[in-house]
């Protein structure tokens, strides 16, 4: 069981937006900017997609886009393409004495 | 440009030993902190260790504290993750990760990341 929880699945066409939520607790997301998420294409290495919340690195596009409310982070895409259709994990500093960064169990994109 | 390239990965048995290795290159290695983080065959994620730009201080997650060491040579761009005591459920891909932060004590975001390397633990 992951310590952050998001979505198994989620689906949208083209030109469409969807947002994948990822939930934690005061000891990780609600009480840390330090949320990133990070996009997974089969048989490939992550990458770094959202960092600090809601900030973009250089080179992704600014389709991308991240916040948070609560213990609650989310990613929201706009625009769906097919390219887009990956795995997409969030993480984020966690200050439990067990671990010192967690992951969500992750969510597939489906790009219809 | 900046890279990481992970080896050392193999097939190994039960209460077997393996040391990884990841070479940096592109970027002031000693600057940054650096994770290792592995995957399962069709499993998510999941944060392996952490080591401080100049190896001062070291994180271990649960199921691998008191079985895994990490270390890093600055002067030869280096981390490593002896693996001892190894078990079934170590089988993952391997990956290492550099830190975005510099100089940071603690985990910011996995900017960079390695290709894997495979470690299969099986009799």
């Amino acid at each position: 069981q992951s310590a952050l929880t998001q979505p198994a699945s989620v689906s949208g066409s083209p030109g469409q937006s969807i947002t994948i939520s990822c939930t934690g607790t005061s000891s990780d997301v609600g009480g840390y900017n330090y949320v990133s998420w990070y996009q997974q294409h089969p048989g490939k290495a992550p990458k770094l997609m959202i960092y600090d919340v809601s900030n973009r690195p250089s080179g992704v596009s600014n389709r991308f886009s991240g916040s948070k409310s609560g213990n609650t982070a989310s990613l929201t895409i706009s625009g769906l393409q097919a390219e887009d259709e990956a795995d997409y994990y969030c993480s984020s500093y966690t200050s439990s004495s067990t671990l010192h960064v967690v992951f969500g169990g992750g969510t597939k994109l489906t790009v219809l | 440009q900046v890279q990481l390239v992970e080896s050392g990965g193999g097939v190994v048995q039960p209460g077997g030993s393996l040391r990884l290795s990841c070479a940096a290159s592109g970027f002031t290695f000693s600057s940054y902190g650096m994770h290792w983080v592995r995957q399962a065959p069709g499993k998510g994620l999941e944060w392996v260790a952490f080591i401080r730009y100049d190896g001062s201080n070291k994180y271990y997650a649960d199921s691998v504290k008191g079985r895994f060491t990490i270390s890093r040579d600055n002067s030869k761009n280096t981390l490593y993750l002896q693996m001892n005591s190894l078990r079934a459920e170590d089988t993952a891909v391997y990956y290492c990760a550099k830190d975005k932060l510099r100089y940071s004590s603690s985990y910011d975001a996995f900017d960079i990341w390695g290709q894997g390397t495979m470690v299969t633990v099986s009799s």
